[in-house]
């Protein structure tokens, strides 16, 4: 079965680090190109960052030089290292696969990992 | 990075046709033709219902189809169901290598 399952999310205080993992099952992650977007309590879908196939990444505006995205290929997996975390960051973050082939289109996405950033 | 422009609700009765738009610039939506629309329900993960502006993924209804004029892109949904009460989002390229959802527009069925 293709999935995404993330984890890693919690609470953390502001100025705090946190790594959010994203595992795939039923393809490869090197063979596709993966994106984390957040969407912050009754808001709406926010980009946040991308690895493409060939390793290169991207990031929206407001968690670059923060947020660091990667993967490890041995784990199928995806990381999203978030750092200098502020309150605005707070959101439910998911991973998605982007359909093979097809720019900005995601068909498989996880369940979301919730991430709070409170004092 | 500023959100693409999308009403914030439409409604529409069962059996009717409701058309949700999604206004962006000539860097994204009028520059790309990889314009997606997703579905929300409460609770649960984004659904990819539309892609490359008009296609649809296997499994998704035929009531579901999408257009693009200039800067604007546009999601119809026909025959309206309750089922279809939902959350939409719709999605632009803004780059090769970044991308942009619209702030999302809730749809009630009557």
């Amino acid at each position: 079965e293709v999935q995404l399952v993330e984890s890693g999310g919690g609470l953390i205080q502001p100025g705090g680090s946190l790594r959010l993992s994203c595992a795939a099952s039923g393809f490869t992650v090197i063979r596709n190109f993966m994106t984390w977007v957040r969407q912050a309590p009754g808001k709406g879908l926010e980009w946040v960052s991308a690895i493409h196939r060939g390793g290169s990444t991207s990031y929206a505006d407001s968690v670059k030089g923060r947020f660091t995205i990667s993967r490890d290929n041995s784990k199928n997996t995806v990381y999203l290292q978030m750092n200098r975390l502020r309150a605005e960051d707070t959101a439910l973050y998911y991973c998605a696969r982007e359909l093979p082939g097809h720019h900005n289109a995601f068909d498989i996405w996880g369940q979301g990992t919730m991430v709070t950033v409170s004092s | 990075q500023s959100a693409l422009t999308q009403p914030a609700s439409v409604s529409g009765s069962p059996g009717q046709s409701i058309t949700i738009s999604c206004t962006g610039t000539s860097s994204d939506v009028g520059g790309y033709d990889y314009v997606s629309w997703y579905q929300q329900h409460p609770g649960k993960a984004p659904k990819l219902m539309i892609y490359d502006v008009s296609n649809r993924p296997s499994g998704v209804s035929n009531r579901f189809s999408g257009s693009k004029s200039g800067n604007t892109a546009s999601l119809t949904i026909s025959g309206l169901l309750a089922e279809d009460e939902a959350d939409y989002f719709c999605s632009s390229s803004r780059s090769s290598i970044t991308l942009v959802f619209g702030g999302g527009t809730k749809l009630t069925v009557l």
